[in-house]
């Protein structure tokens, strides 16, 4: 059965310091990569997706893909307080209708 | 606030009773997912739909869960016979196109079996 691995499953950064989140599939079929950011008590929110290998850069967020060994990260720069939340990395393969959802890594903040 | 309207936002029910939450997609979205998201954070897929029909569904579903998309009604997911460890967030997404599209969720439904 697919799975999708995210560590660390919690992280402390100080505000202004980099976040760096890590995910990786063991479904050598999936194609699609999403990165999903979820507040306390809030619906998931897409951040990123990416399919291609490399890089993708959106403001403070960037995220790599390495397909050759299914795996993704994200990294936010200068963190702010606000970015403290669950962080959600979801795949699927070609054709496939449904995501398979990481249990997530949650982010804190601290000033 | 969320394009996915979900009601109620929580729920409260006794074991053995039915649950029924519903939601309506973002305008556009033909397509419809249920998911349950537990304490641990776990993300567990349902069932979708595209336009009224289902695409996929698990056994969980197919035995206590019981969901619909009707046309020009909201969808709704119904446990017929709720138990404790159903106890969880019940999220309702919904995408432009079928498969690899981004999604939208909503708000969630958290029930509560007690």
């Amino acid at each position: 059965q697919q799975k999708v691995q995210q560590s660390p499953e919690s992280l402390i950064v100080p505000e202004g310091g980099m976040a760096s989140l890590n995910c990786t599939s063991s479904d050598r079929n999936v194609d699609y990569f999403w990165w999903y950011r979820q507040h306390s008590g809030k619906s998931p929110k897409m951040l990123m997706s990416i399919f291609s290998n490399g890089e993708k850069e959106e403001g403070r967020f960037t995220v790599h893909l390495n397909k050759a060994s299914l795996h993704t990260s994200l990294h936010i720069r200068d963190s702010q307080p606000s970015d403290s939340a669950l962080y959600l990395c979801a795949a699927s393969g070609a054709g496939n209708y449904k995501y398979v959802f990481g249990a997530g890594t949650r982010l804190k903040v601290i000033a | 606030n969320s394009k996915v309207i979900q009601t109620p936002r929580y729920l409260v029910k006794g074991q053995g009773q039915k649950a029924k939450m519903r939601c309506i997609p973002e305008k556009g979205h033909p397509v419809v997912f249920w998911y349950q998201q537990n304490k641990n954070n776990e993300f567990k897929f349902l069932i979708n739909f595209q336009n009224q029909e289902v695409l996929q569904q698990i056994d969980m579903t197919e035995k206590r869960f019981s969901a619909e998309c009707p046309s020009n009604s909201p969808c709704s997911l119904e446990i017929q016979s709720s138990e404790a460890g159903d106890s969880a967030l019940y999220l309702c997404a919904s995408s432009p196109q079928g498969a690899n599209s981004d999604y939208t969720f909503g708000s969630g439904t958290r029930l509560l079996v007690i």
